[in-house]
């Protein structure tokens, strides 16, 4: 069955430390990945996503991600936090028109 | 651009009562998502509608739950005797085209309690 992990339910990091959200995907095939973001009270708005190609994807906010089809995986970096950050994070894979989500990673920021 | 738009973006209801949903869409798009997302079991696709036409109800729980499109402008989200265990954040989404590397555009979610 298609799906995507993240395994770290909560991640704290300080204000200005880099960041490191692990996801790991399980589909026939290589699926379309994204990350998006959830800020309190809001919908989910797209990161970035994965095209075939570089292996490297930017995003908006200085956030990328690298694919790794050797490890089945699509982590996102971010080299300097920002308290604004704070936020829950959720991966996603895509083979058609219906995404699969992780059960998302929530990001607290120390000052 | 004022993105995808659901309302009412909080609703209440009694146990055994109906709950209406209402997204509109962002104009052109041609593809409408239904999500539903709980603490316990996430993020859930639950139906998905192509120029209006359903295409895949198969996250719908059979019963209790229906979607409509009557129009390229609106689609509704109905629940029928709602449970308390019905009560989660229902989000509606869009995109331009069906296709996997198509960016889908999310509403900010209707939260539902059922009490």
């Amino acid at each position: 069955a298609q799906s995507v992990t993240q395994p770290d339910a909560r991640v704290t990091v300080s204000e200005g430390a880099s960041l490191q959200l692990r996801c790991k995907y399980s589909y026939f095939g290589t699926p379309y990945l994204f990350w998006y973001v959830q800020y309190p009270r809001q919908g989910l708005q797209l990161l970035l996503k994965y095209y075939p190609g570089d292996p490297v994807v930017q995003g908006v906010n200085g956030f990328e991600a690298e694919f790794s089809k050797s490890n089945s995986s699509f982590h996102l970096r971010k080299a300097s936090v920002h308290w604004s950050d704070w936020a829950v994070y959720f991966c996603a894979g895509n083979m058609g028109y219906k995404l699969t989500f992780g059960t998302g990673t929530s990001l607290l920021v120390d000052p | 651009n004022a993105g995808v738009i659901q309302t009412p973006r909080h609703k209440v209801t009694g146990k055994g009562q109906e709950a209406t949903l209402w997204c509109e869409p962002i104009s052109g798009h041609s593809a409408v998502f239904w999500y539903r997302q709980t603490i316990v079991q996430g993020l859930e696709f639950l139906t998905y509608f192509r120029n209006q036409a359903p295409i895949d109800d198969s996250g719908m729980p059979k019963e209790r739950f229906s979607a409509q499109m009557p129009n390229q402008s609106h689609s509704t989200l109905k629940i029928q005797s709602t449970q308390p265990q019905d009560s989660a954040v229902y989000l509606c989404a869009s995109s331009l085209v069906t296709r996997g590397d198509t960016e889908v555009f999310f509403g900010k979610g209707t939260r539902l309690t059922v009490v």
